[in-house]
């Protein structure tokens, strides 16, 4: 099984900040997917195929990687990118999702 | 619009089995491949497995002995069957829809199963 890692776990960012969340995989992948998950609500696709955004996802939103690193990359926070971000990966079998990273604005 | 609504008991105890239904509306479940994943308190997120449209299944090694992902094309739902449950089975169930690249694309609001005796 591939075991994606995401670091931070925790993030919190003032308006305007740039952030990026790492995904580490435990063996090379192909590429990744991300979810954003506001609290309440279901995990929305934000970005797939490593930095294609999702229909309706800002532009300041990016997402880069290969191998067993990929980044989702916000240039300019927004008080309503809060939530919960996940990666998952499919290149291995089973499908897996890293471990999260929760993102507040200050 | 794609939408997906699971639906099922709340509440199971330790050694039953939990089963849920997935109802799709505006697309059809002989396209694409349909999935079930969980997220437990902590927010541990897990693949569970899938039907295809073709009505093949593929399931998380993990849960292979205990699990049975089912369909009624008829009735555009596919179901999922956990059995002997115990309060690691604990958790919030979703359903979604797979697409090409194996990313999930549409999610159902899900819905949360406590194992409680």
């Amino acid at each position: 099984e591939t075991v994606l890692t995401q670091s931070p776990t925790t993030t919190a960012a003032s308006p305007g900040e740039k952030v990026t969340i790492t995904c580490r995989a435990s063996s090379s992948v192909s590429y990744m997917h991300w979810y954003q998950q506001k609290s309440g609500a279901s995990p929305k696709l934000w970005i797939y195929d490593t930095s294609k955004l999702a229909s309706g996802v800002p532009n300041r939103f990016s997402g880069s990687g290969s191998g067993t690193s990929y980044s989702l990359i916000i240039s300019s926070i927004e008080s309503e990118d809060a939530a919960t971000y996940y990666c998952q990966q499919k290149s291995s079998d089973p499908l897996t999702f890293g471990s999260g990273t929760k993102l507040e604005i200050k | 619009e794609v939408q997906l609504q699971e639906s099922g008991p709340g509440l199971v105890k330790p050694s039953q089995s939990l089963s849920l239904t997935c109802s799709v509306t505006g697309y059809s479940i002989t396209s694409n491949y349909w999935g079930w994943i969980r997220k437990f308190p902590g927010n541990k997120m897990e693949w569970m497995g899938y039907i295809s449209y073709s009505g093949s299944t593929s399931y998380n090694p993990s849960l292979k002995s205990r699990i049975s992902i089912t369909r009624d094309t008829s009735k555009n739902q596919f179901f999922l069957q956990l059995n002997s449950v115990t309060t690691e089975d604990t958790a919030t169930y979703y359903c979604a829809r797979l697409r090409r690249g194996w990313e999930l694309d549409y999610w159902g609001q899900g819905v949360m199963v406590t194992v409680s005796s």
